[in-house]
């Protein structure tokens, strides 16, 4: 597996309440991309950043903001999360090819 | 929107037989790619074949691309109980190479 690592790994929060996720790759890969995956819904794509403070949003993107200062780190942000953005969260990397390399997954919950 | 979807949504099939999953997409693409996911990991990426390609084989693995149709089929030969997961077809459209699509994937079961 490429390097790619998500924190934390399991959340519970409350509605309302901001809430950060963390992606770090060591690959210097170029692209990052958060995706979300529900039933039924299979992957959809929350944002994704094609360099360092590059970003541009996917489908899915309300209620979510990113942010990529680094070329290792890419992070999710829900400002005030709500019930409907409790998922697995899933973020991938990739470089020139077109290979995405995925991380463990996080899974969060909002009450 | 989901560009590609997957047929079936789920296949048991006993182990040792071969197993088939298509995709169905939209628009043109650039490529089209195979990953597998396991119960509660990543997508791992299987295959990649581009448009000007019609069939591509890895291992046990055999993708067809017709582009014609806008489908592509995974066939996985000789099952086993280690090939019980889900599988997703990702396209890539034209001159946007930092886009990937995903279906909603086939789940596979492989019974003993």
């Amino acid at each position: 597996d490429a390097g790619i690592t998500q924190s934390p790994r399991h959340k519970v929060t409350e509605t309302g309440t901001p809430v950060t996720l963390r992606c770090h790759q060591t690959e210097n890969h170029r692209y990052m991309y958060w995706y979300r995956q529900d039933p039924g819904h299979g992957l959809r794509l929350i944002h994704y950043s094609y360099g360092v403070k590059d970003t541009d949003k996917g489908e899915v993107s309300d209620g979510y903001s990113v942010s990529r200062s680094k070329t290792e780190d890419f992070l999710l942000t829900l400002e005030s999360a709500t019930s409907s953005q409790t998922s697995v969260y899933f973020c991938a990397s990739r470089w020139g090819g077109n290979e995405q390399f995925f991380g463990p997954g996080t899974r969060l919950t909002v009450l | 929107s989901q560009q590609g979807e997957e047929d079936p949504q789920a296949l048991s099939i006993q182990e040792g037989e071969n197993a088939t999953m298509n995709c169905s997409y939209k628009t043109s693409i650039n490529n089209l790619q195979w990953y597998r996911q396991n119960s509660g990991r990543g997508l791992v990426h299987l295959i990649l074949i581009r448009s000007n390609e019609r069939e591509k084989h890895s291992g046990r693995l055999r993708v067809t691309l017709d582009t014609s149709k806008k489908s592509s089929s995974l066939l996985i030969t000789a099952s086993r109980a280690a090939d019980t997961a889900s599988y997703f077809c990702a396209t890539v459209p034209p001159n946007r190479d930092d886009k990937i699509i995903f279906g909603k994937g086939t789940r596979l079961h492989i019974l003993p």
